[in-house]
């Protein structure tokens, strides 16, 4: 079946300190894999996404590479800002129509990351 | 553009009864999914629908049922409400048809919580 295992958190950093939260996945075909944040009392925002292998989904700083090798998704930011603060959720899509709908997300855990300054 | 909205953002109820929560998607989008989320369970699919069929179900038991109106608004409704009910429900709305890119754009969520 599907499945998406990321790292425990709570991660806490210093401003400007590198990241990497770790994803790895378990998936039949070949899904799609996003990363979402989510700050305190709102809803998910997708943070950036690879549709196949060897992609990388890069927004605001932060970056993902898709290997199909190692099953992995780990995210990475080069220098943490105190507004980076929030939960980061790796997922996956199992949908294999490209061209349809969202299809099913599976979503790890979390990972609560603070950012002080 | 406005996005995901959804209604109420806050509800309490008792042990019983049932409760519905809406949502509207992004203006053209037909597609709406819903979420569970919770401490202990985490981020748990429930139900997605596409152009008022439901195309894709969770694990959940029947107590927790959605539709889809023609205009793409979602309600999803819980009978019988339990005291593990108590969760944060999400929405996502996505773009759909040859070419569009998966893409979930969510809503910020119905808190319910359940005495």
């Amino acid at each position: 079946g599907n499945s998406v295992t990321q790292m425990e958190g709570p991660v806490t950093l210093s401003e400007e300190a590198f990241l990497t939260i770790n994803c790895t996945y378990t998936a039949t075909g070949y899904p799609s894999l996003f990363w979402y944040v989510q700050y305190p009392g709102e809803g998910l925002q997708l943070l950036l996404k690879a549709t196949k292998a060897d992609d990388k989904g890069s927004n605001k700083g932060f970056e993902a590479t898709y290997r199909k090798e190692t099953t992995s998704f780990h995210l990475e930011k080069g220098s943490v800002q105190v507004s980076d603060s929030a939960v980061y959720f790796c997922a996956l899509s199992d949908l294999t129509d490209r061209g349809s709908t969202l299809g099913r997300l599976y979503f790890g855990r979390g990972t609560q990351l603070t950012v002080w300054p | 553009k406005a996005g995901v909205t959804q209604t109420p953002r806050y509800l309490i109820k008792t042990r019983g009864q049932q409760v519905t929560l809406s949502c509207s998607p992004i203006s053209g989008h037909r597609s709406v999914s819903w979420y569970q989320q919770t401490p202990g369970q985490g981020l748990q699919f429930l139900f997605e629908y596409f152009s008022e069929t439901q195309r894709n179900k969770g694990n959940f038991p029947g107590r927790f049922s959605g539709r889809q109106f023609s205009n793409s608004r979602s309600e999803m409704n819980v009978s019988t409400l339990e005291l593990g009910d108590s969760a944060l429900y999400l929405c996502a709305s996505s773009a759909s048809g040859p070419g569009g890119e998966p893409r979930g754009y969510f809503g910020p969520g119905t808190r319910l919580t359940v005495t």
